[in-house]
This record gives C-alpha cells, sequence and structure tokens, in this order.
C-alpha cells in the first residue's frame, strides 16, 4: 500500500517570505501522480500543484514550485513570495494511474504579516 | 460548470438515525470519490465509481455505510445507525479519464455531527 508523510505539522513564514513544506511517499510503482492541495478554513480542497512522476522537469505555478525527487520518493512544495492568503492546510497526495489520492496527514501553514 | 456540488453542507442528527449525504460531479466526469476527513488530518478514502459501477471500497466502509450512483451521474453515501465516531467532513470528488493530469476535483464536503 502506498503512503503519503508529512513530518512537518504546522509551518510558520513571514509574509513575502519563501518557505518549503516537505513530503515523502512509500511506492513501489514507477508511474504515478504527485500533488499538493490546499484547503483553507472554507474547507474545499483546491489544487495547487501537480507533478508526473515520468517527467524530470520541476512543476511551477506562479509562485508554487515543487522539487521532486524520485529516487528519494521526496515531493516537496516552495511558496514564494508568501502572501497572507497562502495560510491553509496543505496537503500532498499520489495517485497512480487511475487510481484514488493517498493523503499525508497535511501541514498546517501561518502567514505572519 | 459549477464544479462538484454536494448536499446538505452541515447535517446534526442524534446517535442510531440515518443519515445520506449527495453528490453532483462535474458533468461528463465518470469517477467519483468518497472521501472521509476528521479534523487536523488528511482525507480518508472510502469508495470510488467509475460510471455506475462501484470498483474499489475501502475497509473503512463499515457495513453502515452504503454508497450507490445508480445512473452514472450523482451519487449518494447513506449511513445508517449513526455513532458518535461517524462525526466527520465527507468529502466527494470527481475526475474525467480524459484530464491529461489526471487530477481529481472537490466539492466542499458535508459535515456531519452525531450528537
Amino acid at each position: 500500500a502506498q503512503t503519503v508523510t508529512q513530518s512537518q505539522p504546522e509551518m510558520s513564514v513571514q509574509e513575502a517570505e519563501t518557505v518549503t513544506l516537505s513530503c515523502t511517499y512509500d511506492t513501489s510503482e514507477s508511474d504515478y501522480y504527485l500533488f499538493w492541495y490546499k484547503q483553507p478554513p472554507s474547507r474545499q480542497m483546491i489544487l495547487v500543484i501537480r507533478q508526473e512522476a515520468y517527467k524530470q522537469q520541476n512543476a511551477t505555478e506562479n509562485r508554487f514550485s515543487v522539487n521532486f525527487q524520485k529516487a528519494a520518493k521526496s515531493f516537496s512544495l516552495k511558496i514564494s513570495d508568501s502572501q497572507l492568503g497562502d495560510a491553509a492546510m496543505y496537503f500532498c497526495a499520489y495517485r497512480r494511474i487511475g487510481n484514488m489520492l493517498t493523503f499525508g496527514g497535511g501541514t498546517r501553514l501561518m502567514v505572519k504579516p | 460548470d459549477t464544479g462538484v456540488s454536494q448536499d446538505p453542507r452541515h447535517k446534526i442528527t442524534k446517535r442510531g438515525q440515518n443519515v445520506t449525504f449527495r453528490c453532483d460531479p462535474i458533468s461528463e466526469h465518470n469517477r467519483l470519490y468518497w472521501y472521509r476527513q476528521t479534523l487536523g488530518q488528511g482525507p480518508e478514502f472510502l469508495t470510488y465509481f467509475q460510471n455506475e459501477a462501484q470498483l474499489e471500497k475501502s475497509r473503512l466502509l463499515s457495513d453502515r455505510f452504503s454508497a450507490e450512483r445508480p445512473k452514472g451521474s450523482f451519487s449518494t453515501l447513506e449511513i445508517q445507525r449513526t455513532e458518535q465516531g461517524d462525526s466527520a467532513m465527507y468529502l466527494c470528488a470527481s475526475s474525467s479519464p480524459d484530464d491529461a493530469g489526471n487530477t481529481i476535483y472537490f466539492g466542499e464536503g458535508s459535515w456531519l455531527t452525531v450528537v
């Protein structure tokens, strides 16, 4: 079974600074997808960024980028120029092709003004 | 398209009562998923459908839980004889196999409180 681990229950960042959230996963598959979802206090899960395992290039979406290390099974999220609206729970998730998502336990990100 | 829609958003029920949640996926999404999330935890997979077929069920889905998707469109999740441990957010999500990124889109969730 696949497992996803987020070792940081809480993180804090100063507004406009950069923060990195960690995620590791365990799988025997070679082809899969990885995601970061954001869940603000309103509780709707919103996709932040995704990475296909077959791609070596790290995904980037505006201020959000990932560091995907396939051999190490590591998938960290970097948020640059942090904004107050970035405060939320962040979940790392793994998905085998055509299958369901497996989530990590989440990291609560606080942004200080 | 308004996204994944769930109803009701909040439900308070007495222990032992039955409750039913409804999910309307994004149009043309043939896959539909149910997850459960408790406070401070990540969502846990319950079950998923491809069209009307229920393809996988988690061990978390006890005999008191049943999910249906009779016409391959909306889905219902029923919990019979509710227990306090059933209190959680029930999340519905959908995806299309044509989505190149295999992205799963979530609804706002249905929050259940069992008293």
